[in-house]
């Protein structure tokens, strides 16, 4: 059973192109978010809900918009995509007790040419 | 603002100790997280230090000195699997309890 699942694993896409990442956690944890990994292995917080709702938007360009239906489920649109967004996007959970951390998605290698 | 530094990249010897270092600066601290990422995988939760001391879980070890900034992380008999990148991450007060991460360690580990 993923604990953590996001789709797909890989996306070759062209500049100005919209799209999609999926993320579904069974591990019925509140809060979820997105992060941004670079070539540098910075692993940048992007957004996060908590119960559907969001409580972090960081300095991330509008073009990227997260939608929750649930609080199962976090997705991750991306509008007009640029070359600079080629990176490795990661789902997470989490409950609200830092001592068990965060558990991550496999990862979405996001490749725009 | 919060600023993290860890070495870039270590090699060690399979069946060595080595201990991978992170020094932070922060506003506030409410903890810090060790996690493990291998090579095209997701990071995995390793530990998290509140407490100054040492805690150990197996092989795996992270010490914390709040006073200093400081912290590390010790892996003992090491093994060819332990290579990998160690993310040191601070988990602020105050705001958005969001860990901030540092750019990881590399580890390489060769027989």
């Amino acid at each position: 059973d993923t604990a953590v699942s996001q789709t797909p694993k890989y996306l070759v896409t062209q500049m100005g192109n919209d799209k999609s990442i999926k993320c579904e956690q069974n591990l019925g944890h509140d809060t979820m978010y997105w992060y941004k990994q670079d070539s540098k292995k910075f692993l940048k917080i992007m957004f996060s809900y908590n119960n559907k709702e969001l409580i972090i938007n960081e300095t991330v360009p509008n073009r990227f918009s997260p939608k929750s239906p649930d609080k199962a489920h976090l997705n991750l649109h991306i509008n007009s995509l640029e070359l600079g967004d080629s990176a490795v996007y990661f789902c997470a959970s989490s409950t609200g007790t830092a001592a068990y951390g965060y558990t991550f998605g496999s990862g979405t290698r996001l490749t725009v040419v | 603002g919060q600023n993290i530094d860890q070495p870039t990249e270590m090699t060690a010897t399979e069946g060595a100790i080595v201990q991978i270092n992170c020094t932070y600066q922060t506003s506030g601290f409410n903890g810090l997280f060790w996690y493990q990422q291998h090579a095209g995988e997701a990071p995995t939760f390793l530990s998290y230090n509140v407490l100054d001391g040492l805690e150990e879980k197996g092989r795996f070890s992270s010490f914390l000195s709040r006073s200093k900034g400081y912290s590390y992380l010790l892996l003992k008999e090491l093994q060819m699997k332990d290579s990998a990148s160690y993310l040191c991450a601070v988990h602020a007060s105050g705001g958005s309890y969001i860990p901030t991460f540092g750019r990881g360690t590399s580890l390489i580990v060769h027989p």
